[in-house]
């Protein structure tokens, strides 16, 4: 089986373009949990899907938005880009309807804010 | 704000030598569940260990252990025969209630030295 997978895996942008993120989760796993990962603030939430509906989010500013497909496939975007949103960020996904069993990461993606 | 609080940035520790990772977390909750993830460099997290909060006995899978305290709130996880394929970061991680994603600590990196 296929695992987590994110594209792209490295970006570089500027200072107020727009990126968008993909994730494709393991197959039959309809949860996609989207974190952002930076040296100094270690692994921070930033929204979940199950079945297309975002049941959680974060605290992040509007900039940051997310969405999910019917295949369950998830796209993380983010707006407007500030030098602080230069970070990892990893994509999860699990077959449970709640958050007590394992999540499987993909291995990221980096993006480089200049 | 439920947190989980991961003592050591950094530590290291000798080929086959036993090393032992803080965690300390805040729930008022009397079942739930913890977890330490590995973060290998430049790949993916990987679930080392899973406890749960109302069983009494520490989860062991192999060469990795959990000391869990639930009074004092500690979940510390002890690498046996330490191997260079350790060196990662470590996290500790746990669901507050209410259905909730992970939150996780800010991480302990851990360096096998040969």
């Amino acid at each position: 089986k296929a695992g987590v997978t994110q594209t792209p895996r490295y970006l570089i942008k500027t200072r107020g373009q727009q990126v968008t993120l993909s994730c494709s989760p393991i197959s039959g796993h309809r949860s996609v949990s989207w974190y952002q990962q930076t040296p100094g603030q270690g692994l921070q939430f930033l929204f979940e899907y199950f079945s297309e509906t975002q049941r959680n989010k974060g605290n992040f500013p509007g900039r940051f938005s997310g969405r999910q497909f019917s295949n369950s496939r998830s796209e993380m975007n983010v707006s407007t880009l500030e030098l602080g949103d230069s970070a990892l960020y990893l994509c999860a996904s699990s077959p449970r309807t709640d958050y007590t069993g394992e999540l499987f990461f993909g291995e990221g993606s980096r993006l480089t804010v200049l | 704000a439920q947190t989980v609080t991961q003592s050591q940035p950094e530590m290291s520790v000798q080929e086959a030598e036993t090393v032992t990772l803080s965690c300390t977390y805040d729930t008022s909750e009397s079942n739930y569940y913890l977890f330490w993830y590995k973060q290998p460099p430049s790949r993916q997290m990987i679930l080392v260990i899973r406890q749960e909060a109302y069983k009494q006995q520490n989860a062991t899978e192999n060469r990795f252990s959990v000391n869990f305290q639930k009074a004092a709130k500690s979940f510390s996880l002890k690498i046996s025969d330490s191997q260079l394929g350790d060196t990662a970061m470590y996290f500790c991680a746990y669901p507050p209630p209410g259905n909730t994603p992970l939150v996780f600590g800010k991480g302990t990196r851990l360096s096998v030295i040969a």
